[in-house]
């Protein structure tokens, strides 16, 4: 297993684009986060899905952003009309919890995709 | 207001100081992670801890969860030690990030 992997790497966009990032989780990982990063700035929680179910989604989600797992594997997040201030590094990670557990364990992060609106 | 507050913001030592970082926090939490960030972006698991105490490497993380607290210390610091620490707790299923601690550590 070659741990979180994400892609693309780098994505341009025009604005009022649509866009979709690709997220692999580590393949025994029930458990998948999306964050946003801007500069300066620590991780913005964005939305979670234990296995195939989101389980939280962040205030910060305006209903442009959509996110999915549809098999309890990878997972995609998609922004629709991309506007400039979606520029900023979008970053996934997986962990695993045991039934009825409370944390979280092996938190691995990706190393992201770094969104760009022009 | 942020849930989570680290200091110092920036901070320069020389190799071999023992360096400290603090997270505060506000939100109930199950557990508090420490996380590195190495300028290219990537981010690296410190720690993941609820009470105590975790030392690995020259690495040690502490938590008082009665005052809502946390620290890192490096012991012997070292120039590749270089890199944001950020702290972040887990609170109500998700997770409240700090804002990170840039760090520099001077040959």
């Amino acid at each position: 297993d070659t741990g979180v992997s994400q892609n693309p790497r780098h994505k341009i966009t025009k604005r009022g684009q649509n866009v979709t990032f690709r997220c692999d989780p580590i393949s025994e990982h029930n458990r998948l986060y999306w964050y946003r990063q801007t500069l300066g700035q620590g991780p913005e929680f964005l939305t979670y899905f234990q296995n195939e179910a989101q389980l939280e989604k962040s205030r910060l989600l305006s209903d442009r952003f959509s996110a999915e797992r549809p098999k309890g594997s990878f997972s995609t997040l998609e922004i629709q009309r991309t506007e400039q201030g979606d520029s900023a590094m979008y970053l996934c990670a997986s962990s695993f919890i045991a039934f009825q557990g409370v944390i979280p364990y092996g938190y691995t992060f990706g190393s992201g995709t770094r969104l760009t609106v022009v | 207001k942020n849930e989570v507050e680290q200091s110092p913001q920036n901070l320069t030592a020389q190799e071999g100081e023992f360096i400290t970082i603090n997270c505060s926090y506000s939100v109930g939490i199950s557990a508090l992670h420490w996380l590195q960030q190495h300028p290219g972006g990537g981010i690296v698991s410190l720690f993941m801890l609820s009470s105590g105490k975790k030392k690995h490497g020259r690495l040690i993380a502490t938590i008082n969860i009665q005052e809502k607290h946390s620290s890192l210390h490096i012991t012997a610091s070292h120039p590749r030690d270089s890199a944001v620490y950020i702290c972040a707790v887990l609170g109500g299923g998700q997770f409240y990030f700090g804002t990170g601690t840039s760090l520099t550590v001077i040959p």
